[in-house]
């Protein structure tokens, strides 16, 4: 069963352009979204957590800039800008931090972003 | 903050052997511990995980894994390695106490020969 539907699964990004990625959440059993990136040499790093709609969040990491929403309950997105090296995002999501067994994120299939 | 290690980027496993992934793990209070597969062009897929109770978790495909908190470590293990397995092995680590940021180790890369 897919709990995570991410969009696009590959992306070729023109240098100095942005790009915006999307993820669906599809069981409201684990509400909190995250994104992680994972670099050329698979490495992964955390870079947000969004619970609640309206939320926000930026962070520059070498290589990229990032923007990302939790637009609604069921929806988190994220702009990637200035992007100098490839790399994959993740979209996950898991239960409720302070409660349960459900903490392990959960991933998506990913979005590959690679330089033009 | 949390932090993971796991020493060998690369192991290479017969086919029928078993077979050990070592991580250890830098946290001062109470962790919770993950394994997770991650097959050639794909995403990760979670093992197993760990929360305090009993140290030898058993997780899909005929993993297991054993938490040592006087060592720090969360070891995977099986008992007999499929061609399958072939994939890169990622610890991971979560603070036990709430708080949502998980720390990957940097993964190690399973190789079977036949």
């Amino acid at each position: 069963v897919t709990l995570l539907e991410q969009n696009p699964r590959w992306r070729l990004v023109p240098r100095g352009q942005a790009v915006n990625l999307r993820c669906i959440l599809k069981n409201s059993q684990y509400p909190w979204m995250s994104w992680y990136q994972q670099d050329l040499q698979k490495q992964l790093q955390w870079l947000f957590t969004l619970r609640s709609p309206g939320d926000k969040e930026v962070k520059s990491l070498p290589g990229a800039d990032y923007l990302a929403t939790r637009v609604t309950d069921t929806e988190l997105r994220l702009q990637v800008a200035n992007m100098s090296q490839g790399r994959t995002l993740y979209c996950t999501c898991s239960a409720d931090p302070g409660q349960g067994n459900n903490q392990a994120p959960l991933f998506g299939e990913g979005t590959r972003l690679s330089v033009l | 903050a949390q932090s993971v290690t796991q020493p060998d980027a690369r192991v290479t496993v017969s086919e029928g052997a078993s077979l050990q992934l070592r991580c250890k793990y830098s946290y001062f209070g109470t962790p919770y511990l993950f394994w997770y597969v991650q097959y050639p062009r794909q995403g990760l897929q979670l093992l197993l995980k760990y929360y305090p109770g009993d140290p030898v978790v058993q997780g899909v495909n005929g993993f297991e894994a054993e938490f040592s908190k006087s060592n720090s470590s969360f070891h995977l293990r099986k008992a007999s390695v499929h061609w399958s397995d072939w994939a890169v092995y990622f610890c991971a680590v979560k603070p036990g106490t709430g708080g949502y940021k998980v720390v990957f180790g940097s993964g190690t890369r399973l190789l079977v020969s036949p």
